[in-house]
């Protein structure tokens, strides 16, 4: 499973609140992605990594920053949560080699931001 | 931005039936994604291509390329198949953060 660790698995919190969710992983792996899951969507990309200290956002990334000061941490914070980011937050990479990739996902980040 | 479209939205079926759920796409594309999310759970990467066919026990995923489709088989399906499949592609020249998702199958299959 690429040793790919989401934490926490359930948060509430209040509007006007900053809020952090934590990615982790053990496969060194370089490009990581974080996406919300919300009803009549796909999943939608809000930032990803493509290494250390370099990052890019995504189609959604309004609300939302991202760090990487380590190859194996990638997290996501909101800096004053609205009740519009409410939503399942997955953390995944991308693992790729020879015409191949797959793609790994956390567990999940329910998130209710009241 | 490009669509992916996934059809059918939602399917109820019986234990051993075969299944099929489709994918399309606009433009194209250097691989295509089929992932598994249970209810409440995180999601599985199934199968990617980017050509041809690929089986796995019961599930069998085909890709066209010429006219831009894929599908997902499932045989002899069973109850533990409930789930949302979900089809991403990556569109060619798309770059690290190219992928875009259809909104998924919710499938249930009955005993």
């Amino acid at each position: 499973d690429a040793g790919i660790t989401q934490s926490p698995r359930h948060k509430v919190t209040e509007t006007g609140t900053p809020v952090t969710l934590r990615c982790h992983q053990t496969e060194n792996h370089r490009y990581m992605y974080w996406y919300r899951q919300d009803p009549g969507h796909g999943l939608r990309l809000i930032h990803y990594s493509y290494g250390v200290k370099d990052t890019d956002k995504g189609e959604v990334s309004d609300g939302y920053s991202v760090s990487r000061s380590k190859t194996e941490d990638f997290l996501l914070t909101l800096e004053s949560a609205t009740s519009s980011q409410t939503s399942v937050y997955f953390c995944a990479i991308s693992e790729s080699g020879q015409g191949h990739e797959k793609l790994f996902f956390g567990s999940g980040t329910q998130l209710s931001v009241l | 931005k490009n669509e992916v479209e996934q059809s059918p939205q939602n399917l109820t079926a019986q234990e051993g039936e075969f299944i099929t759920i489709n994918c399309s796409y606009s433009v194209g594309i250097s691989a295509l994604h089929w992932l598994q999310q249970h209810p409440g759970g995180g999601i599985v990467s199934l199968f990617m291509l980017s050509s041809g066919k690929k089986k796995h026990g019961r599930l069998i995923a085909t890709i066209n390329i010429q006219e831009k489709h894929s599908s997902l088989h499932i045989t002899a399906s069973h109850p533990r198949d409930s789930a949302v499949y979900i089809c991403a592609v990556r569109y060619s020249g798309g770059g690290a953060d190219g992928l875009t998702f259809g909104k998924g199958t919710h499938l249930i299959i009955q005993p």
